[in-house]
C-alpha cells in the first residue's frame, strides 16, 4: 500500500520568500516520488522526480526536493518565490519494483501556493 | 507536437444523459489513464489502459466505461450521468517503464470540465 500526505492545502508566501511545500509518503516498498504543478485551467506537468539516483533532486523553475528516508519526506523548496509560481502542487508516489510495467501512481490532495506581492 | 488532447473542454449534461470524452495522444505512449479531480481530493484514477484493446479499473470506476480501440485514443464514457460525476476529468499517458528508471512520467491533457445538472 502507498499513500502521500501533503500538509497544508493552502500556503501563502511573499514574493522573494522561501517556498516550502511538505510531502510525506507511506510505501511498503522503496518508492519513486514526483512533484507535479498545475497552473490555473491547465493539466499537471512534471516539476521533478526522485528515482533513487540522488537524494537531492533539482527540477524546473528553480525548484528542488530532498528525499529523506528516515523522515519519509519529500518536501519541495524554492529559495525565492516569484509571482509566476502561484499554482497548485501535487506530490505523487509509485512503487519502485524490480519488474517494469504498470505500477499505480498515487497523488496527494494538492497544495495551492499563493504568492503575495 | 500536440501531446495529449482532450475533447470537449467543457460540457453540461442533464442527469441521465450520456456522453463520451475523447483523449488523443501523439507520443506513441503505451499507457493511458483517466483521472477525475475534485476539490480537496486530488486526482483519483478512474480507468487505465496498458495497451491497445486492454483496459482496467482504477480507484473510482463505477458509472464509467472506457475503450481503447486504437493505441493513440482512449475514450471515457458516462452511460447515465449523475450530479456526483460533476468534476474535471484529466487524461494522461506514459511510456512503459522498460528500464526501471521510473521514467514513466505522466503527460496530462488540459482537462475536460463536466457539469451534471
Amino acid at each position: 500500500a502507498q499513500s502521500v500526505t501533503q500538509l497544508g492545502s493552502h500556503v501563502s508566501v511573499s514574493e522573494g520568500a522561501l517556498v516550502l511545500l511538505r510531502c510525506n509518503y507511506s510505501s511498503s516498498v522503496p518508492p519513486y516520488l514526483f512533484w507535479y504543478v498545475q497552473y490555473p485551467n491547465q493539466g499537471l506537468q512534471l516539476l521533478l522526480k526522485y528515482t533513487s539516483a540522488a537524494t537531492l533532486v533539482k527540477g524546473i523553475n528553480g525548484f528542488e526536493a530532498e528525499f529523506k528516508k528516515s523522515e519519509t519526506s519529500f518536501h519541495l523548496t524554492k529559495p525565492s518565490a516569484h509571482m509566476s509560481d502561484a499554482a497548485e502542487y501535487f506530490c505523487a508516489v509509485r512503487p519502485l519494483l524490480a519488474l517494469g510495467g504498470y505500477q499505480k501512481v498515487t497523488f496527494g490532495t494538492g497544495t495551492k501556493l499563493q504568492v503575495i506581492p | 507536437n500536440a501531446g495529449v488532447t482532450q475533447t470537449p473542454k467543457f460540457r453540461v449534461l442533464k442527469t441521465g444523459q450520456s456522453m463520451t470524452l475523447l483523449c488523443a495522444q501523439d507520443m506513441n505512449h503505451e499507457y493511458m489513464y483517466w483521472y477525475r479531480q475534485d476539490p480537496g481530493m486530488g486526482l483519483r484514477l478512474i480507468h487505465y489502459s496498458v495497451g491497445e484493446g486492454t483496459t482496467a479499473k482504477g480507484e473510482v470506476p463505477d458509472g464509467y466505461n472506457v475503450s481503447r480501440l486504437k493505441k493513440q485514443n482512449f475514450l471515457l464514457g458516462l452511460e447515465s450521468a449523475a450530479p456526483s460525476q460533476t468534476s474535471v476529468y484529466f487524461c494522461a499517458s506514459s511510456v512503459r517503464d522498460r528500464t526501471h528508471s521510473g521514467a514513466n512520467v505522466l503527460t496530462f491533457g488540459a482537462g475536460s470540465r463536466l457539469t451534471v445538472l
